[in-house]
């Protein structure tokens, strides 16, 4: 089965620093990956899809077949990005999402 | 406009009651799905409609649970003899789904439901 692996629940780093958030998953097709965010009292949205291949919000993710993962980074991170990350994969053919567990993003000033 | 609306916001029940769950999405989409999200975990795939029909219900966790989209607009997710495990979120979602292409799905902002 389909599956999407966020290794870190909490993640804590100091304004202007790197962030890096971990997702790896397990498929053996050609998936399409995203990342969702939710703030604090916000419904949750689309951060970036891999097939778009932009940065949003200085964020960016590469899809990396070889190690089957989809980290997201920003250089230096800001207080509003603290937030909850939500990795998610969707497969060939299907339409729905597969989550991730999700990992808490805080920004110390 | 008006993104994906959900009612309630919030829902307490008793253990054995029955509960529905309303879903209203941005106008002109076609699909619409229900996760499930307990505490602490991510959003669970529950259930999909395109249009009235329901392609995929394969994440129903039991046959207490039931899902319908009768013309295509509103939805409501139906639980039945609820259960303390049922607790959870539940969101909702559209997309704007064209042919041969997926599209961005947008969240409502989720029932949240208590069983005592």
């Amino acid at each position: 089965a389909q599956r999407v692996t966020q290794p870190e629940k909490l993640l804590s780093v100091f304004k202007g620093a790197p962030v890096e958030l971990k997702c790896n998953y397990s498929y053996s097709g050609s998936p399409e990956l995203f990342w969702y965010v939710q703030y604090s009292r916000q419904r949750l949205q689309l951060l970036l899809r891999h097939i778009s291949r932009e940065s949003i919000k200085g964020f960016t993710a590469d899809l990396n077949k070889g190690e089957t993962s989809f980290h997201l980074k920003k250089p230096f991170a800001q207080e509003e990005d603290s937030a909850m990350y939500y990795c998610a994969l969707r497969i060939q053919g299907a339409q729905k999402l597969v989550f991730g567990q999700g990992t808490r993003l805080t920004i110390n000033p | 406009g008006a993104g994906v609306s959900q009612s309630p916001r919030y829902k307490v029940a008793k253990r054995g009651q029955d509960v529905a769950l309303r879903c209203d999405p941005i106008s002109g989409h076609v699909s619409l799905f229900w996760y499930q999200q307990a505490l602490g975990q991510g959003p669970e795939f529950l259930t999909y409609f395109q249009n009235e029909a329901q392609l995929d219900k394969s994440g129903l966790p039991s046959d207490r649970f039931f899902a319908e989209r009768p013309e295509g607009s509103v939805s409501t997710l139906k639980i039945q003899r609820t259960q303390q495990e049922d607790s959870a979120v539940y969101l909702c979602a559209s997309s704007y789904r064209v042919r041969g292409r997926t599209d961005t799905q947008y969240f409502g902002p989720g029932t949240r439901l208590t069983v005592l």
